[in-house]
Order: structure tokens, then sequence, then C-alpha cells
């Protein structure tokens, strides 16, 4: 079946650090890719998206690329804020009709950054 | 604010008891997903409805069953509660099918059960 595995945290930051969480899928067909963001007290929110091997999703400084040939969906951000702190969530959709598009979700990283 | 509403935000109740969880999707938005946070499972799929039918099932008990009305509206229902239900429940609503389709979530119904 389907599975993502990320990194687990917590990760702990200083304001301006370079930020990355790992991101490794399994999956039959070609998947969709997917990073939210859960804030405290909040649902999840869609930070970015990638479809197709090689595209590159961002949004607020994130980036990801989907790597087919490692499978791989890697979150980066150049310079963290504090109100980055959260949880970040790795995620895929197989494109796959007999199993609607539900998301199937890593376990999440906590990213605490200080100022 | 995602457009998606769960109601209610929390709920305590007691083991084998039975509870409703209700979820307004966004306008427009014909999918509907359940899915359950706990600490040890994480995230997990439910189910999934779309325009009123049934369209997926993930890890979801036999002691809980969902539904989607004709308004789209969808109700998540759990019985014979155990102290392992306790979780932060969320909805999520898209517009359509495909699996590049944007999912909104909703802010969740946390349920205790004692």
């Amino acid at each position: 079946g389907n599975s993502v595995t990320q990194m687990e945290g917590p990760v702990t930051l200083s304001e301006e650090a370079f930020l990355t969480i790992n991101c490794t899928y399994t999956a039959t067909g070609y998947p969709s890719l997917f990073w939210y963001v859960q804030y405290p007290g909040e649902g999840l929110q869609l930070l970015l998206k990638a479809t197709k091997a090689d595209d590159k999703g961002s949004n607020k400084g994130f980036e990801a690329t989907y790597r087919k040939e490692t499978t791989s969906f890697h979150l980066e951000k150049g310079s963290v804020q504090v109100s980055d702190s959260a949880v970040y969530f790795c995620a895929l959709s197989a494109n796959l009709k007999a199993a609607g598009n539900k998301l199937t979700f890593g376990g999440g990283t906590r990213v605490l950054v200080k100022p | 604010d995602s457009g998606v509403t769960q109601t209610p935000k929390h709920l305590i109740t007691a083991t084998g008891q039975r509870v409703t969880l209700r979820c307004s999707p966004r306008s427009g938005d014909l999918s509907v997903y359940w899915y359950q946070q706990s600490l040890d499972q994480g995230l997990q799929f439910l189910i999934q409805y779309y325009n009123g039918e049934e369209r997926a099932k993930g890890n979801i008990l036999e002691r809980f069953s969902a539904q989607q009305f004709p308004d789209l509206h969808s109700e998540l229902n759990l019985s014979s509660l155990e102290l392992g239900d306790s979780a932060l429940y969320f909805c999520a609503s898209s517009v359509e099918q495909g699996s590049n389709t944007e999912a909104f979530f909703g802010q969740g119904t946390r349920l205790t059960v004692v």
C-alpha cells in the first residue's frame, strides 16, 4: 500500500536558519504530493503541492521538488521565522480511481523556531 | 478560514456512548473526507463521500459510520465508544475527485472519551 515517511521531530531552529524536512514515499502509480501545515489549535492548511515528477511546489518561501528517482519530496525554507512554528505533514494522493483521492499522511514533524 | 465547518469543536462523553460529528463542506465542494488524528496512529483516512455516495473507505471501524446528505453536509457517527477513540476528527472537502485536487480541512472536533 501507499505510505509516507518523514523525519521525526521536534526540530528546533533559530530565526533565519535553514529548514529541511525530509519526506520519502511509497506508492503505486504516479501520486500527487503535498505538504500541509498545522498551526496550534487549527486544522491543516495546504502549503504546497506537486503533481508530477520534477515539479517544484512553492509557497510562502517554502519549496519542495517531486523527485521520482529517489521517491522524495523534501521541504525546504531558506530563512525561517518564529511564525513558521507548526507541525508539517507530507502527504500523497494516489492517482487511482479505485482509491478515490484520499490523502496518505506522514507522521508529521513539529518545528519550533526560537527568536 | 478554510470554509469547512465542523461542529462541535469539543466533545466529552463516556465509554459506551454514541456521538455524531457534523461537517459542512465549502460551498460547491462535492467530496467530503473524514480523518482521525491520534497520538499513536497519526492522521488516518476514515472515509470519503462524493455527491452523496461512498467513494472510498479507509481504516474505519465497524462501530463508526458516516453519510453525506443531499445538501452535501456530512455526519460521522461513532458508537460504543472506547477510550481509544479519543482523538481529533477532521473533515475535509474538495470540489472534485482528482488526485491533485486540494482538500480544505476544518478545524476538527476533539473527542474525549472518559
